[in-house]
């Protein structure tokens, strides 16, 4: 997705916290998923934020500012399973960012 | 809970070669998603259908067609294969009017040699 712009890299330690930042441009707008895919596997949903403001499930947080065009992924504990893309797909523009590669090292 | 299931998972052809890949959503969802994803690439869209017709258009070469069938089921359809075309392609579903979450498929792994 040419609109959307993420980090290409993080690397963070077990139990840390680590937000991932993404910006968008799209002409319309109906929401903001956010995935996580491991090395040859399928995406996997993680959270879909349509109104401004945090969305909170367990250990995975997102938060979206419509008018900023603007979205984070914040990911807390982590753990090495956590080791990951993760993609950023406004709806409208169905597609992704190029993902951000996160790493959690011992 | 029931996933959505593609098939085949892997599948090698040759160039210039047709291939058809199968998606088959989550019981009750109308929406199909196609996506490419290339080697340390992004998933692409390709193309989407909902209650059996098209909704969306991706970047879908002219050399690919897919549909979307009665029972929801989807095929895409590739022909004159070319050595690009090998990727993973992703299948997702959706529900649409509740939060449109796409569920994908595990992918299938096409290889042209």
């Amino acid at each position: 997705g040419q609109n959307i712009d993420q980090p290409t890299e993080m690397t963070a330690t077990e139990g840390a916290i680590v937000q991932i930042n993404c910006t968008y441009q799209t002409s319309g707008f109906n929401g903001l998923f956010w995935y996580q895919q491991h090395a040859g596997e399928a995406p996997t949903f993680l959270s879909y934020n349509v109104l401004d403001g945090l969305e909170e499930k367990g250990r995975f947080s997102s938060f979206l500012s419509r008018s900023k065009g603007y979205s984070y992924l914040l990911l807390k504990e982590l753990q090495m399973k956590d080791s990951a893309s993760y993609l950023c797909a406004p709806r409208d523009e169905l597609s992704f960012g190029a993902g951000t590669t996160v790493t959690v090292r011992a | 809970a029931a996933g959505v299931i593609q098939s085949p998972r892997h599948l090698i052809k040759e160039k210039r070669e047709t291939a058809t890949l199968k998606c088959y959503p989550i019981p009750r969802h109308d929406t199909v998603y196609w996506y490419q994803q290339g080697p340390g690439q992004d998933p692409q869209f390709l193309i989407s259908f909902y209650e059996k017709m098209q909704s969306d258009k991706g970047s879908i070469p002219d050399r690919f067609s897919a549909q979307q069938f009665s029972d929801y089921h989807s095929e895409l359809n590739m022909s004159s294969l070319e050595l690009g075309d090998s990727a993973l392609y992703f299948c997702a579903s959706s529900l649409v009017g509740g939060k449109e979450t796409q569920y994908f498929g595990p992918g299938t792994r096409l290889l042209v040699l």
